[in-house]
């Protein structure tokens, strides 16, 4: 069946350093979001990426859409701890409905 | 704007029991879509509802079950409660419409554990 994987599970990072999150996909998908959900808190929609090699940016984080629309990367630059919490990758379902979440990177920050 | 709320927050049941959960969407969103949240398993779809249909369904047990009323409230009902189910429930809302890759707005989510 369709799968989102997302690497790492896990990240701890000194604050100032660089962090990536890796979403791979089983298809081709039509767009892919993510989303970041703070310790306790619900998951908050970043971003939607839509065509073949896309690349946005949003202040320090980068996300990149895959050529053949199968992977997608979030880049953070010099975190802070601010950044700390869970980042989700989520594509739309091959049977319809929602998304379809990834595992989630959860990215500690030590100040 | 105000954004998705869900009731209640908190709920404490023992196996066997049902549970009503209950979602408001943002105003004007028609799209209501539900997630159960674990540690095991991450981000599951349940099912979504837009303008009081059940448009899709997830791979969940018959025991879970929603409905959308004439103002895109919706809500989810779990029969025969198990322990598997403790969770944290997730309603997000979209503007809905034949795009089915709109913003998801999740709401707070409410937080079932089953004893």
């Amino acid at each position: 069946g369709q799968q989102v994987m997302q690497i790492p599970q896990y990240q701890h990072v000194q604050e100032g350093e660089d962090f990536t999150t890796y979403c791979n996909s089983s298809t081709t998908l039509s767009n892919i979001q993510w989303y970041k959900q703070r310790p306790g808190g619900h998951p908050v929609f970043l971003i939607q990426l839509v065509k073949s090699g896309e690349v946005k940016k949003q202040k320090r984080l980068t996300f990149q859409f895959g050529e053949a629309k199968k992977n997608s990367s979030l880049h953070i630059t010099a975190t802070q701890t601010t950044d700390v919490g869970t980042y989700f990758c989520a594509a739309p379902r091959d049977q319809g409905g929602k998304l379809i979440f990834g595992q989630g990177t959860e990215l500690s920050v030590k100040p | 704007k105000a954004g998705v709320t869900q009731t209640p927050r908190y709920l404490i049941k023992t196996r066997g029991q049902q549970v009503t959960l209950s979602c408001s969407p943002i105003s004007g969103h028609r799209s209501v879509s539900w997630y159960q949240q674990t540690p095991g398993q991450g981000l599951q779809f349940l099912f979504e509802y837009f303008s009081e249909t059940q448009r899709n369904k997830g791979n969940f047990p018959g025991r879970f079950s929603g409905r959308q009323f004439s103002n895109s409230r919706s809500e989810m009902n779990v029969s025969t409660l198990e322990l598997g189910d403790s969770a944290l429930y997730l309603c997000a809302s979209s503007l809905g419409g034949l795009r089915t890759y709109n913003e998801q707005f999740f709401g707070p989510g409410t937080r079932l554990t089953v004893l």
